[in-house]
């Protein structure tokens, strides 16, 4: 089955600065990558996602990227906010297909 | 957006209880509703995935007989966790899934489990 491994677990940011979360997946037949952000207490809430017929997509501050090739992809976030702060999940998987795979999470703090 | 809601948020039982936990999709017809068990400052894990009116599918290593699944509807899924110990003590966290792609899959606010 699929492995998706996630990296850093926390993450800590001056405020204004960028943020980038890395994930790897294994199964070469994977072709749907969303990203999450959960609050403490909360259900996860889906902030971006990529197909891998792109290799980049951008939404105000947030962008991902996706290198198929090495089965690796990134969450960016720029000029972060206090706001930003929650714990991110990547996960992958067959699009049209049920299952998601999810990382183990990041938590990111951005200091005001 | 979509809205999946569920109740109760939090639950504390005593050993050998049994809890039911709703999950609802509030504007939309879920076709499939999903149901995960999050641990302290991990990740989520896949319990099972229902289907209206059909029996669920139970991810390998999740006791069917403990956790029992009922989707009577496009929009209503229930987990009840029948004689409820404290290691069942969890965050459960259903999402609900509408008639486009895999980025119609919502999640609902969780429900804290805990199991005295």
């Amino acid at each position: 089955g699929e492995n998706v491994e996630q990296h850093p677990s926390t993450l800590s940011v001056q405020e204004g600065d960028s943020a980038v979360i890395k994930c790897t997946y294994s199964d070469s037949a994977s072709n749907y990558f969303p990203w999450y952000k959960q609050e403490l207490g909360k259900g996860p809430q889906l902030i971006i996602d990529i197909r891998s017929n792109v290799g980049e997509k951008k939404d105000q501050r947030i962008a991902v990227t996706l290198n198929k090739t090495a089965k690796h992809f990134s969450l960016h976030i720029t000029e972060t906010q206090p706001e930003d702060s929650a714990v991110y999940f990547c996960a992958a998987s067959v699009y049209n297909f049920n299952k998601f795979y999810f990382g183990s999470g990041t938590k990111l703090n951005v200091k005001p | 957006g979509a809205v999946v809601s569920q109740h109760p948020s939090r639950v504390i039982c005593k050993s050998g209880t049994s809890v039911k936990i709703e999950c609802r999709s509030l504007d939309f017809q879920a076709t499939t509703m999903f149901w995960y068990r999050q641990f302290p400052k991990q990740s989520l894990m896949l319990m099972a995935t229902s289907n209206e009116g059909s029996k669920a599918t139970y991810e390998q290593g999740v006791e069917k007989d403990k956790f029992l699944i009922n989707h009577a509807s496009l929009t209503l899924s229930t987990l009840t966790v029948t004689s409820a110990h404290p290691e069942d003590s969890s965050f459960y966290i259903c999402s609900a899934r509408g008639a486009g792609g895999p980025e119609t899959q919502y999640f609902g606010p969780g429900t804290r489990l805990l199991v005295l």
